[in-house]
């Protein structure tokens, strides 16, 4: 385990169909993000898991999108009902920790390319 | 007001030459700070944590500054694989908000 695997590294989708994205992070990392990029903008954070538990979401997480690591392991991001607007590059990332005193920044994964037509 | 405030740039610059990037933050309980570099059609990947103290690693130096709530990146001796953008990252509690990053081009 070298780092934070993404699948698939692309997708095209017809607007309206269901997509799922998995992150399978570095194994001794207990944090897991989902980010959203389009071209030209940083990062935008989309949700975040310790373990199995989801601890926070953002606004930009409409309810046709939903994530999940069942087993505090690999996660999934499902969206539902794709629209054209939806077509970004998602990344994952993950991290042993964060917080006051620490310095630990996040290792991302190569991302999943979702093209929506 | 976003988070994190970046020049997006771009800047071109010869090789050889010393640029410096800046940063601004507006949460002042933000805890870690970061320099990431993107590559093209890439995932972004960590450059170098910011200290308070200021920190070097060769070329690199950051410098963070608490009371102006400001972060910078020096690259001395500008080198053609330098090319890239420059994310400027702040953890704030459990999240990292990132700038929109700056451009850099260095020409031959």
């Amino acid at each position: 385990d070298t780092g934070v695997s993404q699948n698939p590294r692309h997708k095209i989708t017809k607007r309206g169909q269901n997509v799922t994205f998995r992150c399978d992070p570095i194994s001794e990392h207990n944090r897991l993000y989902w980010y959203r990029q389009t071209l030209g903008q940083g990062p935008e954070f989309l949700t975040y898991f310790q373990n199995e538990a989801q601890l926070e979401k953002s606004r930009l997480l409409s309810d046709r999108f939903s994530a999940e690591r069942p087993k505090g392991s690999f996660s999934t991001l499902e969206i539902q009902r794709t629209e054209q607007g939806d077509s970004a590059m998602y990344l994952c990332a993950s991290s042993p920790r964060t917080g006051v005193g620490t310095n630990y920044g996040y290792t991302f994964g190569s991302g999943t390319r979702l093209t929506v037509v | 007001r976003k988070e994190v405030e970046q020049d997006p740039g771009p800047f071109n610059v010869p090789e050889g030459a010393t640029v410096a990037f800046n940063c601004t933050y507006s949460n002042s309980a933000s805890q870690s700070f970061f320099w990431y570099r993107q590559d093209c059609r890439k995932e972004p990947k960590l450059l170098m944590s910011v200290y308070s103290s200021g920190n070097e690693d060769g070329r690199f130096t950051a410098q963070l500054n608490r009371a102006s709530q400001y972060i910078s990146l020096l690259i001395r001796d500008s080198k053609l694989s330098d090319s890239a953008t420059y994310l400027c990252v702040v953890n704030t509690g459990n999240q990292f908000y990132f700038g929109t990053g700056t451009s850099l081009t260095v020409i031959p």
